[in-house]
């Protein structure tokens, strides 16, 4: 059971650049989530999804777009990278609140 | 919304030391509450969570934390630290029926052997 995978694990953009980052679930959970973690702010979240075809927007959602077409893919694009979006990037995907989340191992992207 | 404070952000431990990370939480309606941990390089795991029932909760490698509805609080504790518990610690909430999780800017914790 892999639980949540996420890729690429690394990834170095130059500023304008585009980019996506899969997410992948295998415990049928309808709940997903984008989060960026950077020091001393902890995780914001970016965007989510309450189920297949459905996205909406978190706190921090400018610059960043996503897509749910399959209940398992939960997909996180970068049209335009800019060095303010070099972070580390999690997904996570949960069955409901009471459970929590179980995390990706996450993404660090650096903008140049 | 909801937001959580976790008013330590570094802590310095030696090894056997007591600990007890705050964590406050805004929203005072019904709430589910979590603590993560992530290790050097890793990412969260949960540590343990509250959703209704005993306040006292206990999770993995010796944790528990107490939730005080009263003082919107769920801190963290455990009686005997170890190096290996080096990590970032997060609270995190959520309110009842919003399925979004809101964390705290995070705990670093060093334990020095």
């Amino acid at each position: 059971n892999a639980g949540v995978t996420q890729t690429p694990k690394f990834r170095v953009l130059k500023t304008g650049q585009s980019m996506t980052l899969l997410c992948a679930q295998d415990m049928n959970h309808e709940y997903m989530y984008w989060y960026r973690q950077d020091p001393g702010m902890g995780l914001r979240l970016i965007h989510y999804s309450v189920g297949e075809g459905t996205t909406a927007k978190g706190e921090v959602p400018d610059g960043y777009n996503v897509s749910r077409l399959k209940k398992q893919n939960f997909l996180l694009g970068l049209e335009s990278a800019a060095p303010s979006q070099t972070s580390v990037y999690f997904c996570a995907s949960s069955l409901n609140s009471v459970y929590g989340y179980t995390f990706g191992s996450g993404t660090r992207l650096t903008v140049v | 919304a909801q937001s959580v404070s976790q008013h330590n952000h570094h802590v310095i431990l030696s090894e056997a030391a007591s600990l007890e990370l705050g964590c406050n939480y805004s929203y005072g309606g019904t709430v589910n509450l979590f603590w993560y941990v992530q290790y050097p390089g890793q990412h969260l795991q949960l540590l343990l969570k509250y959703f209704s029932g005993d306040p006292l909760v206990k999770g993995i490698k010796g944790f528990e934390a107490e939730f005080i509805k009263s003082k919107f609080s769920f801190n963290l504790r455990k009686p005997s630290v170890q190096w290996s518990d080096t990590a970032e610690y997060f609270c995190a909430v959520s309110n009842f029926g919003n399925e979004k999780l809101t964390f705290g800017t995070g705990t670093r914790l060093t334990i020095i052997p």
